[in-house]
């Protein structure tokens, strides 16, 4: 299984709503990430957990909250969000020390905050 | 701090040969990768150099002068599909796990 999932694959609120985004793999990655990618942006990284501990945070706004339950599952809780953070919002996962720079990316999360 | 720049946009035509370059300024260099992403998709790992020269992935090849800073990736045989935006990445030298992407490149495939 070389896949990565996420769930929703869209996803509308409001500013006041608390929602999560959900992203899976198998392939016995033990470094997750979320990255933000705007329209013909580069993806943008936000958190990289590495072990199941937080070990990159990007200055992401306290508004976003990364929870990682264990090796295969990574959440992103969101509340309070602003407009400005519609955006596709990507899981990828890796091997810690891998082959080059190679993460596979799950197919993203389009989130539009009203 | 580090930074990778690409042409914006390529145009080119089925069954020809483009090549899409990348130059890049990083404090410590890991190797460069690139990555393949269609239009509402999810970026696709593609290939990676970690030394200087040619690496030959089917259609797809990507070269490397870590002397000049510079790489690229080439498509031969272009087919329609191959339409999406391509970026290159390299490795933060301060992070292992995190990736530094290029500024990205729109190919266009025309008939």
């Amino acid at each position: 299984d070389t896949e990565v999932t996420q769930t929703p694959k869209h996803l509308v609120m409001g500013m006041t709503n608390k929602k999560s985004l959900k992203c899976e793999q198998h392939m016995g990655h033990r470094a997750m990430y979320w990255y933000k990618q705007k329209a013909k942006k580069p993806p943008e990284l936000m958190f990289v957990y590495s072990y199941e501990k937080l070990s990159i945070n990007e200055s992401v706004p306290s508004r976003f909250s990364p929870e990682c339950p264990n090796s295969s599952l990574l959440n992103l809780h969101l509340h309070a969000l602003q407009p400005e953070d519609s955006a596709l919002y990507l899981c990828a996962s890796s091997q810690v020390e891998g082959r080059g720079n190679e993460q596979f990316f799950g197919p993203g999360t389009r989130l539009t905050v009203l | 701090g580090q930074s990778l720049e690409q042409p914006s946009e390529v145009t080119a035509v089925e069954g020809a040969i483009v090549q899409i370059n990348c130059t890049y300024q990083t404090s410590g260099f890991y190797g460069l990768s690139w990555y393949q992403q269609h239009d509402g998709g999810a970026p696709t790992f593609l290939s990676y150099n970690a030394l200087d020269g040619l690496e030959e992935t089917g259609r797809f090849s990507s070269f490397l002068s870590r002397s000049d800073s510079y790489g690229y990736l080439l498509l031969q045989e272009l087919q329609m599909k191959d339409s999406a935006s391509y970026f290159c990445a390299v490795r933060d030298s301060g992070a292992t796990n995190k990736l530094i992407f290029g500024t990205g490149t729109l190919l266009a495939v025309q008939p």
